[in-house]
C-alpha cells in the first residue's frame, strides 16, 4: 500500500524557476524522506527529516514537515535541465526501518 | 565503496515461465529491500530481510515470489511461473541496519531489473 501521495503528479518549468512538490501521508512517522529518479535508473537519496524537525535545507533543495497536517514539501531552487527527474517522498514509521514510498511527481525542466 | 549490483538489468520472458534476479549490496549493511515498481508508479515494499532473516514480507505474493539471503550478504528474488501483472523494474535497496552504527536511515538503490513479461 502507498503511504504517501505527491502532488502534482507532474510538473514542468523553465529552467532557473523554482520547483515546488508536496507530499501528503496517512499514518504517524518517525522521518520523511525525499528521493531522485531519473529515467531508467535506481533511486538517490535526497534529504532526510525527522518528525521532531520543521526544515531542512541541503543546497539547493529545502524541505518543510508539518507533522499536525501530515505534510512535507520539497522546493528546489533555481532549477537546472538536470534536475528533470521524478521525486518520491517516503515515509519511515517508528520501530521500522521500511520506508514506504509515494506516487512521485514527474519534473521537467525546460531549457 | 561500490554500490548496490543488481542482474540482469533487463530479461523478457513468456508468461508462466520463471526468472531471477540477483542482488549484491553495500559491503557492511544488514538490512536489504527488494521493491517492485510499475511503470508509473512509486516502488513498493516486496520483503524486506536483516542480515539472512526475513524481518517483512507481507506484500510479496507468496503464491509465486520467493527470495533468499543464505548468508546475510547477497540476495535473490525469484517469480515462477510469471503473469503479465509482474511487468515491472525490481529494485534491491540496502542500508546499514545496525542498532548503534551510523545508520543514516538512507537506502541505496541499485539500477533495477526490468522485467517484461509477453
Amino acid at each position: 500500500s502507498q503511504q504517501g501521495e505527491e502532488d502534482p503528479q507532474a510538473l514542468s518549468i523553465q529552467e532557473g524557476e523554482n520547483a515546488t512538490m508536496n507530499c501528503s501521508y496517512k499514518t504517524s512517522i518517525n522521518n520523511l524522506q525525499w528521493y531522485r529518479q531519473n529515467s531508467g535508473r535506481g533511486l538517490v537519496h535526497l534529504i532526510l527529516i525527522r518528525s521532531n524537525e520543521r526544515e531542512k535545507h541541503s543546497g539547493r533543495l529545502r524541505v518543510t514537515l508539518d507533522t499536525s497536517k501530515k505534510s512535507s514539501s520539497l522546493l528546489i531552487t533555481a532549477s537546472r535541465a538536470a534536475d528533470t527527474a521524478s521525486y518520491f517522498c517516503a515515509t519511515g514509521a517508528n520501530g521500522a526501518q521500511k520506508l514506504v514510498f509515494g506516487q512521485g511527481t514527474r519534473l521537467t525542466i525546460n531549457p | 565503496e561500490a554500490g548496490v549490483a543488481q542482474s540482469p538489468r533487463y530479461k523478457i520472458i513468456e508468461k508462466r515461465q520463471s526468472v531471477a534476479f540477483w542482488c549484491n549490496p553495500i559491503s557492511g549493511h544488514a538490512t536489504l529491500y527488494w521493491y517492485q515498481q510499475i511503470l508509473g508508479q512509486g516502488p513498493k515494499l516486496l520483503i524486506q530481510f536483516q542480515n539472512n532473516g526475513v524481518v517483512d514480507d507481507s506484500q510479496l505474493p507468496k503464491d509465486r515470489f520467493s527470495a533468499e539471503r543464505l548468508k546475510g550478504v547477497d540476495s535473490t528474488l525469484k517469480i515462477q511461473p510469471a503473469k503479465l501483472e509482474d511487468s515491472a523494474v525490481y529494485l534491491c535497496a540496502s542500508r546499514t541496519g545496525r542498532p548503534g552504527g551510523r545508520d543514516t536511515g538512507e537506502l541505496f538503490f541499485g539500477e533495477g531489473s526490468r522485467l517484461t513479461v509477453l
